[in-house]
């Protein structure tokens, strides 16, 4: 069955570190693979997607993310975190047919001024 | 830019009463969904809709729940008879028709509790 780990629940970063969030996903075809941002109270917003070609995708907000198939992994990164990226992020895979999205239990971050 | 609207944002109802939970998507889509989310959990799947019938449900998505497009513009989630359990954030979803994928857009959710 289709699935997607997100291990880090928590994470705390300086602003204008660096920033990864780790994603592995479980599935038997070509994954159709998503971040989602979630801010307090708020709906999903779509950060980035892959759907195929170019493994190194670019979103919005500086976001950028990277497939790799031999890792099953589709990890999210950010070179400099500003304090309005704290929210939490859920990775989501397509579990085609009629192309419900399974998510990720989320990671929650904290970004220290 | 078009979004997806939802009705209200917050209801406050009482253990078995009936709510109705309403959602208009983006115009052009024909794809729409509906998912919750537990307060601290994840993201779950409730139902998916499409050419005016549910085409895949969750093991959630039981003889309490039902879902309906009963105008042009509308999609509307029904809970019958809501537990406590039913507290939770709703999230509804659109997405362009056709093969192949698109991204779904999400609404801001209506946070459902039930006392």
């Amino acid at each position: 069955a289709q699935s997607v780990t997100q291990p880090d629940i928590h994470i705390t970063v300086s602003e204008g570190a660096s920033l990864e969030l780790r994603c592995n996903y479980s599935y038997g075809a070509t994954p159709y693979l998503f971040w989602y941002v979630q801010s307090p109270g708020q709906g999903l917003q779509l950060l980035l997607k892959y759907f195929s070609g170019d493994t190194l995708v670019q979103g919005i907000k500086g976001f950028e993310a990277e497939f790799k198939r031999s890792q099953s992994s589709f990890n999210l990164r950010k070179p400099s975190v500003h304090w309005s990226d704290a929210a939490e992020y859920f990775c989501a895979v397509d579990s085609g047919g009629y192309n419900k999205l399974i998510f990720g239990a989320g990671t929650r971050l904290a970004v220290h001024p | 830019e078009p979004e997806v609207t939802q009705t209200p944002s917050h209801q406050v109802t009482q253990m078995g009463q009936e709510v109705i939970l309403r959602c208009v998507p983006i115009s052009n889509h024909l794809y729409f969904y509906w998912y919750r989310q537990i307060l601290g959990q994840k993201v779950e799947f409730l139902v998916s809709f499409y050419n005016n019938e549910i085409s895949e449900k969750s093991e959630i998505f039981d003889d309490q729940f039902s879902v309906e497009r009963p105008d042009g513009s509308n999609f509307t989630l029904k809970i019958r008879s809501t537990k406590l359990e039913d507290s939770a954030m709703y999230f509804c979803a659109s997405r362009l028709p056709g093969q192949g994928i698109n991204e779904q857009y999400f609404g801001p959710g209506t946070r459902l509790t039930v006392t």
